[in-house]
């Protein structure tokens, strides 16, 4: 019963270093979503995709770039780490005609 | 575009009464309603959600929710609560479409002994 699974669950970064997240779902969701947590903030969406070979910009794109090359992988990657982009960061996976979210655990990231 | 509102950043109930969080959304149509649940260092559960027909929906672990269109609310309720209920709460909403839900900032539950 993975789920969707997130790796890593804690990294900290330096300013300017990049670093990709990895999403992996295995209930075969067409449609996947990064989003992420701020104290005060909910939750805020960053990309999402709708199938494999697809992505869409949130509402916090900025600073990220994601890629789905496969149906149940959904990468999120930070080319140049910012302390802005200091986070909890959520993945959630949906079958879409629902429209229910199923998360992760989340990955907390740290940018020194 | 839609929006959610989480009136009250924390409620502080005691073990066994009774609980309300508030929960009101902007969106011109009907919208499909959700409630979610986070303990400490997780995900988000599911606890109910509402797409359409009858307005009163229960959930897991003893939670219902009303959706009031006039109110263009839809409030979580729950008749006794249990010290495991402590968590932060939240209320999302969808359009209908790819685009994810769209989240309320969330009621932090305390609960007292």
């Amino acid at each position: 019963n993975a789920g969707v699974t997130q790796t890593p669950k804690f990294r900290v970064l330096k300013t300017g270093q990049s670093m990709t997240l990895l999403c992996a779902q295995d209930m075969n969701h067409e449609y996947m979503y990064w989003y992420r947590q701020d104290p005060g903030m909910g939750l805020r969406l960053i990309h999402y995709s709708v199938g494999e070979g697809t992505t869409a910009k949130g509402e916090v794109p900025d600073g990220y770039n994601v890629s789905r090359l496969k149906k149940q992988n959904f990468l999120l990657g930070l080319e140049s780490a910012a302390p802005s982009q200091t986070s909890v960061y959520f993945c959630a996976s949906s079958p879409g005609w629902s429209w229910e979210l199923f998360f992760g655990e989340g990955s907390r990231l740290t940018v020194l | 575009a839609q929006s959610v509102t989480q009136p009250d950043i924390h409620i502080t109930v005691s073990e066994g009464a009774s609980l309300e969080l508030r929960c009101n959304y902007s969106y011109g149509a009907t919208p499909y309603l959700f409630w979610y649940v986070q303990s400490p260092g997780q995900g988000l559960q599911l606890l109910l959600k509402y797409f359409s027909g009858d307005t009163l929906v229960q959930g897991i672990k003893g939670f219902e929710a009303e959706f009031k269109r006039s109110q263009s609310s839809f409030n979580l309720r729950k008749p006794s609560v249990h010290w495991s209920d402590a968590a932060e709460y939240f209320c999302a909403v969808s359009k209908g479409g790819a685009d994810g839900l769209t989240f309320g900032k969330g009621t932090h539950l305390i609960i007292q002994p």
